[in-house]
């Protein structure tokens, strides 16, 4: 079945510092991958997404490359901001029986303190 | 923004009552999707619907039911709640189930039963 796998969290940054979270992925077929933000009290919002091997997502500064050799989808951004504190979702969809469906990871909360 | 609208935001209710979560949008997507996240932020398909008349049973076992008789509604009922049904509850919507369509969220439910 499909599974991701993201890093432990929490994570807790300086302004400015830079961020990587991984996030590594099982599949059947060839998946569509996607990361999400959830910022405090609301839902989630996609983030940036990635549909091919070798594509880059881009979004707010953030970055993600789907790596299909080492079946990986790991976000970059280059200097956080405190208003980028929220939890974030790396996620894969792929076709066959989980047609249309999600499938996220544990999430991964990050801090990013002044 | 995605219009996708959840109420009540915030619920508490004691064990044993009937409560309906309510999920609506005006995107007119056809795929609509509930899932449960836990208090550790993992997220579990429960439910989905790939349009009117449609509901399937997702990756984890819920004693909740939904039902889709406009497009535009999707709520989700727990005909007698527990304690162990406390979480929160998102709801999503995507415009087709392609590799490439995104899910878009509401800002979710969140249920507490004493």
């Amino acid at each position: 079945g499909n599974s991701v796998t993201q890093m432990e969290g929490p994570v807790t940054l300086s302004e400015e510092a830079f961020l990587t979270i991984n996030c590594t992925y099982t599949a059947t077929g060839y998946p569509s991958l996607f990361w999400y933000v959830q910022y405090p009290g609301e839902g989630l919002q996609l983030l940036l997404k990635a549909t091919k091997a070798d594509d880059k997502g881009s979004n707010k500064g953030f970055e993600a490359t789907y790596r299909k050799e080492t079946t990986s989808f790991h976000l970059e951004k280059g200097s956080v901001q405190v208003s980028d504190s929220a939890v974030y979702f790396c996620a894969l969809k792929t076709g066959g029986t989980s047609y249309g469906k999600l499938t996220f990871g544990q999430g991964t909360i990050l801090t990013v303190h002044p | 923004e995605a219009d996708i609208y959840q109420t009540p935001r915030y619920l508490v209710i004691g064990t044993g009552k009937k409560i309906t979560l309510e999920c609506s949008q005006t995107m007119g997507h056809d795929k609509m999707y509930w899932y449960q996240q836990d208090p550790g932020m993992e997220l579990h398909l429960i439910h989905y619907s790939y349009g009117v008349n449609s509901t399937e049973k997702g990756d984890l076992s819920s004693e909740s039911t939904v039902s889709r008789i406009r497009t535009e509604h999707f709520p989700l009922t727990l005909e007698s709640a527990r304690p162990s049904h406390t979480s929160q509850y998102l709801c999503a919507s995507s415009e087709e189930t392609g590799l490439n369509s995104p899910l878009h969220f509401g800002n979710g439910t969140r249920l507490t039963v004493t």
